[in-house]
């Protein structure tokens, strides 16, 4: 089968730093992706991460380990507006047919 | 430019009942997808289509059909409601094979 498991629930206080983990089992594994959804709102794009390693934008920043099946995405300076759910995802083939396979979520809450 | 438009919004129906969720996008995208979100769940892949002309069933696909009408537009059916489909229902696309999908603002289904 395919799974994703990544936390349910994180609370941080703003201006902290909090990480949000994702390992997977997939039978195809070609990347890994990261997404954004405030409630009631569209999922919006955040990272993606082909290789091993760190990908920085701003202060978010995402992390593969193939070898592990894990990654996981950092936010820095936590803002109240970081308040939503994030999402990791694995593309499953690297040609035109690919498609996403997302994890439950995270609800990530940013107290004063 | 308005990347992925979703019609309608909103929409109530009776068990029994039929209708097209129609997608369309102005990226120039090859691929277009169809999602299911329940509450407090991830995306759930429903049918997408990896390029013109082509249509492959996702992980959820049964009670549903889809058409690709052009580049653009990609439309999903349900052919008679039931209850279990009362979800909120998003379509993305995408240009090169990537992690990176763009979401439309959703369609919030209830079946009664």
């Amino acid at each position: 089968g395919q799974s994703l498991e990544q936390p349910s629930e994180v609370t941080a206080v703003e201006g902290a730093i909090v990480q949000i983990n994702c390992t997977y089992q997939t039978s195809g594994f070609y990347g890994l992706s990261w997404y954004q959804q405030h409630d009631g709102g569209a999922p919006t794009f955040l990272s993606y991460n082909a290789l091993d390693g760190l990908e920085e934008t701003g202060r978010f920043s995402s992390f593969l380990s193939r070898s592990d099946s894990y990654g996981y995405l950092l936010l820095q300076e936590l803002q109240m507006k970081d308040s939503a759910s994030y999402f990791c995802a694995v593309r499953d083939y690297r040609g035109q047919g690919g498609k996403l396979i997302f994890g439950q979520g995270t609800e990530l809450s940013v107290k004063p | 430019n308005a990347g992925v438009t979703q019609t309608p919004k909103f929409q109530v129906l009776k068990t029994g009942q039929s209708m097209t969720l129609q997608c369309a996008q102005d990226m120039n995208h090859n691929s277009m997808y169809w999602y299911r979100q329940d509450p407090g769940m991830g995306l759930r892949l429903i049918y997408y289509s990896a390029s013109e002309g082509t249509t492959d069933k996702g992980e959820v696909p049964n009670g549903y059909n889809v058409s690709r009408l052009n580049k653009r537009e990609f439309s999903l059916r349900l052919e008679s409601a039931a209850p279990s489909q009362t979800s909120v229902y998003f379509c993305a696309s995408s240009s090169v094979p990537s992690g990176e999908q763009f979401f439309g603002p959703g369609t919030r289904l209830t079946v009664l």
